[in-house]
């Protein structure tokens, strides 16, 4: 079946410094949707790529979609201790069916 | 706050026995999605409704089961209830049918001792 897998599982960084995450799925996917969700918290949507090759920005975060749909990354310039939390890419293939990553966990330490 | 609005936050119950978890979706939210969250794991997709209509179906057990109600609530039944059953179940609302972002409620934290 498909399968969505994203790297690092884990990530710690010194504040100030990058993070980035990548996810990648076995097929080729109709959309990605990108997950923030904070300990003890929900899932809070970012933001959804669409589009081969798409990047989009948002302030210190910036999202791509790969040229044949079946990656994408999240980067996070200079983090802050308010980045910390999981997040999930989700995508779907031609279905309704949503697959969702399994998450990058990061720690931001000050 | 996302508008959408889970009950219970939390059960405790017994293994065998039957559970009823329900969620609101947002204001003009049609689609209702249900999620099984175990500890430190990712999302398995169980259900999505449109409109009162099932329209996928994921990683959803035989044992569970779930509908969507003329005003747009759904619940998500659990019985015959294992140990294993034990996680957060998220419901996450979307305007349309698909494509769209989902907004998530709090979860409801199912024990089974």
């Amino acid at each position: 079946g498909q399968q969505v897998m994203q790297i690092p599982q884990y990530q710690h960084v010194q504040e100030g410094e990058d993070f980035t995450t990548y996810c990648n799925s076995s097929t080729t996917l109709s959309n990605i949707q990108w997950y923030k969700q904070r300990p003890g918290g929900h899932p809070v949507f970012l933001i959804q790529l669409v589009k081969s090759g798409e990047v989009k920005k948002q302030k210190r975060l910036t999202f791509q979609f790969g040229e044949a749909k079946k990656n994408s990354s999240l980067h996070i310039t200079a983090t802050q201790t308010t980045d910390v939390g999981t997040y999930f890419c989700a995508g779907t293939s031609g279905t309704y069916k949503y697959i969702f990553g399994t998450g990058t966990r990061l720690k931001v330490l000050a | 706050d996302s508008g959408v609005t889970q009950t219970p936050k939390h059960l405790i119950t017994a293994t065998g026995q039957r559970v009823t978890l329900r969620c609101s979706p947002r204001s003009g939210d049609l689609s209702v999605y249900w999620y099984q969250q175990s500890l430190d794991q990712g999302l398995q997709f169980l259900i999505q409704y449109y409109n009162g209509e099932e329209r996928a179906k994921g990683n959803i057990l035989e044992r569970f089961s779930a509908q969507q109600f003329p005003d747009l609530h759904s619940e998500l039944n659990l019985s015959s209830l294992e140990l294993g059953d034990s996680a957060l179940y998220f419901c996450a609302s979307a305007q349309g049918m698909s494509n769209q972002p989902q907004h998530f409620g709090d979860g409801t934290r199912l024990s089974i001792l």
